[in-house]
């Protein structure tokens, strides 16, 4: 069974950093890209950007790149997503999806909701 | 950027047929994907490839792509279709999702 598990609710301060996991099992984790997509309280899903596990190549939406780091560590099947300085507005839950073909997520995480308040 | 224009909410009567719209600049040259997500839980795929069904999903949803308008269609709509719905595609590299519809069964 493919399952994708994220790490757990992260309660920050604005400026701190975080890390979030999403481990993959259940299939060839190196075959499939991994998605990450924020959706904002209220709001719709938005696309941050995908990594390639095999070689950790990365690929960023124009609206996220500088501001969100993604990797990846093979060797444990688990895809990351980290800020170095957390914003307020970075409120949201994450969720991280396999990308089959390289054209739609056939498989997510459960979600990761990170609140930034002061 | 490349957008997706999706009415923001849609109401069905309990058994009959939906539809919703995803609008975008010649939409029907690109793989459209939909996902029915509902309150509290993680976005699930229902259509892929503008009409093909993933095991476990209902023949009650179907896709549809031409022009500048792809469509999901939920026939014999149930209580459980209550949902938002999400068109995606990719365009440049990059994946975009439509803004969302909230479909409501009545």
């Amino acid at each position: 069974e493919v399952q994708l598990v994220q790490s757990g609710a992260e309660v920050k301060k604005p400026g701190e950093s975080l890390r979030i996991s999403c481990k993959g099992s259940g299939y060839s984790f190196t075959s499939y890209w991994i998605s990450w997509v924020r959706q904002m309280p209220g709001k719709g899903l938005e696309w941050m950007g995908r990594i390639d596990p095999s070689d950790s190549y990365t690929n960023y939406s124009p609206s996220f790149q500088g501001h969100v780091t993604i990797s990846a560590d093979k060797s444990i099947s688990t895809a990351y997503l980290q800020w170095s300085s957390l914003k307020a507005s970075d409120t949201a839950m994450y969720y991280c999806a396999r990308l089959s073909h390289g054209d739609y997520e056939d498989y997510w995480g459960q979600g990761t909701l990170v609140t930034v308040s002061s | 950027s490349y957008e997706l224009t999706q009415p923001l909410s849609v109401s069905v009567a309990l058994g009959q047929t939906a539809r919703i719209t995803c609008g975008g600049n010649n939409i029907g040259s690109k793989n459209v994907h939909w996902y029915q997500q509902k309150p509290g839980q993680a976005p699930v795929l229902v259509i892929y490839r503008d009409s093909n069904r993933p095991s476990g999903i209902p023949e009650r949803f179907s896709g549809s792509n031409s022009g500048n308008t792809a469509t999901l269609t939920i026939s014999r709509a149930q209580a459980g279709d209550e949902a938002d719905y999400y068109c995606q595609v990719w365009d440049s590299s990059t994946e975009v999702f439509g803004t969302g519809t909230k479909v409501t069964v009545l």
